[in-house]
């Protein structure tokens, strides 16, 4: 049983640099998910694909972060010029929607995460 | 905007105390709740859900009922042990096919033998 998987696990960069993180999802998931936890604080969300389509943006995603997904698989996010405040653990998540009757479950099965800190 | 409030930790008990997690939320329309463990050094593990008023989730002994009448979503588990010693989230979704999680800030769990 593959789960979520995250490259790497810890990046230290210096301030201003570019640095990329990978997931690669559970392989049946169509739904990939960003999320950014700070120290003492839950995760909050950033962005989310469906297949290969970018649905939703969180406002906390400033200009200096992209995502994608190019082919409905892995997705990678980018932080372009890294500041301190972008230290935190970034964490991929994927779901395959399950519908019973009327509803609909999104249960989201989470990576181990990637630890950036910027110096 | 929707949002959910925990209580904060660390919560710290005996083995084989009560446990009580609160957890209260804001939300329009009819959302899916839940609770994600998180042990240390591990990622978050989805520990129990409920999608609708009334329902309960259950898993490892832990359990939470889905309160629409007061908002609440509390997890409770009748005998901790020093394993489930980790950091609780409890987090909500809206439904019809909005998916992103909402999570609370975690409150730590911490048993002693």
């Amino acid at each position: 049983d593959t789960g979520v998987s995250q490259d790497p696990r810890h990046k230290i960069t210096k301030r201003g640099q570019n640095v990329t993180f990978r997931c690669d999802p559970i392989s049946e998931h169509n739904r990939l998910y960003w999320y950014r936890q700070t120290l003492g604080q839950g995760p909050e969300f950033l962005t989310y694909f469906q297949n290969e389509a970018q649905l939703e943006k969180s406002r906390l995603l400033s200009d200096r972060f992209s995502a994608e997904r190019p082919k409905g698989s892995f997705s990678t996010l980018e932080i372009q010029r890294t500041e301190q405040g972008d230290s935190a653990m970034y964490l991929c998540a994927s779901s395959l929607p399950l519908t019973s009757g009327r509803s609909t479950s999104y249960e989201q099965y989470f990576g181990p995460g990637t630890r950036l800190t910027v110096t | 905007g929707n949002s959910v409030t925990q209580m904060e930790g660390p919560v710290t008990l005996s083995e084989e105390a009560f446990l009580t997690i609160n957890c209260t939320y804001t939300a329009t329309g009819y959302p899916s709740l839940f609770w994600y463990v998180q042990y240390p050094g591990e990622g978050l593990q989805l520990l129990l859900k409920a999608t609708k008023a009334d329902d309960k989730g259950s898993n490892k002994g832990f359990e939470a009922t889905y309160r629409k009448e007061t908002t609440s979503f509390h997890l409770e588990k009748g005998s901790v042990q020093v394993s489930d010693s980790a950091v609780y989230f409890c987090a909500l979704t809206r439904n019809s096919g909005y998916s992103t999680l909402t999570f609370g800030k975690g409150t730590m769990l911490l048993v002693s033998p």
